[in-house]
């Protein structure tokens, strides 16, 4: 069964780092997602990804947060400056033919840990 | 935001009986609604969704209900069985355009043998 991968499975870094998380969505979706979850929080929506730009972002998803599709397989999320803030689960999702009636598939998540 | 809220953390039942779990939700405009469940150290996995035009969904023993004049949606699981014991998550459906979810706090469930 096709299944959305993630990498790394758990970052650790320095506050003031850059980091960049890598996805791998099913390989005929079209849209493209990343959701973050804080330990005892909300799973959030923080960008989408349509057609080789974003489509909608969170009030989140600020200047330090990035998203690209370099290759045509992958889907990254890049941090550029991380606060202790940013610690969380990081989730990649992706859907196939219409961004909605249409089942998202999570990856296993990347766990970030800002120290 | 509190958009998508179960208030329920969580919920315990016996192996065979119902389980059933609830979300409401504050926002009109959402016009399509999923549950998700979530093992540790996975990420969230679809279970069952619904459209507003609808009052009712149901595949195999899960089936999901909507008010739209409660704002109040449920989760009902028959018959529950031990490997249903997971975190269990609401969400709602914003942009048609986008697929942007909205999701509730989530409720543990936990099926007892």
């Amino acid at each position: 069964e096709p299944e959305v991968t993630q990498t790394p499975s758990h970052q650790v870094t320095q506050m003031g780092q850059e980091v960049i998380l890598r996805c791998v969505p099913i390989s005929n979706h079209l849209y493209f997602y990343w959701y973050r979850q804080i330990l005892g929080q909300k799973v959030e929506f923080l960008v989408s990804f349509y057609n080789n730009e974003i489509s909608e972002k969170s009030e989140i998803f600020d200047d330090q947060f990035s998203v690209e599709r370099p290759d045509g397989s992958n889907f990254t999320l890049k941090i550029r400056s991380t606060k202790l803030e940013d610690s969380a689960m990081y989730f990649c999702a992706s859907s196939g033919m219409r961004a909605r009636d249409n089942e998202q598939f999570f990856g296993p998540g990347t766990r970030l840990t800002v120290l | 935001d509190q958009q998508v809220k179960q208030n329920s953390p969580s919920l315990s039942v016996q192996e065979g009986r119902i389980s059933i779990l609830n979300c409401d939700y504050t926002n009109s405009m959402f016009d399509y609604f999923l549950w998700y469940k979530k093992y540790p150290a996975e990420g969230p996995t679809f279970l069952i969704s619904i459209s507003s035009i609808k009052d009712k969904n149901e595949d195999g023993r899960f089936t999901v209900f909507l008010n739209k004049s409660a704002k109040h949606l449920s989760l009902h699981i028959v018959p529950s069985q031990p490997g249903d014991s997971a975190v269990y998550f609401c969400a709602a459906s914003v942009n048609f355009n986008t697929g942007k979810l909205i999701f509730g706090q989530g409720t543990t469930l936990q099926v007892k043998p």
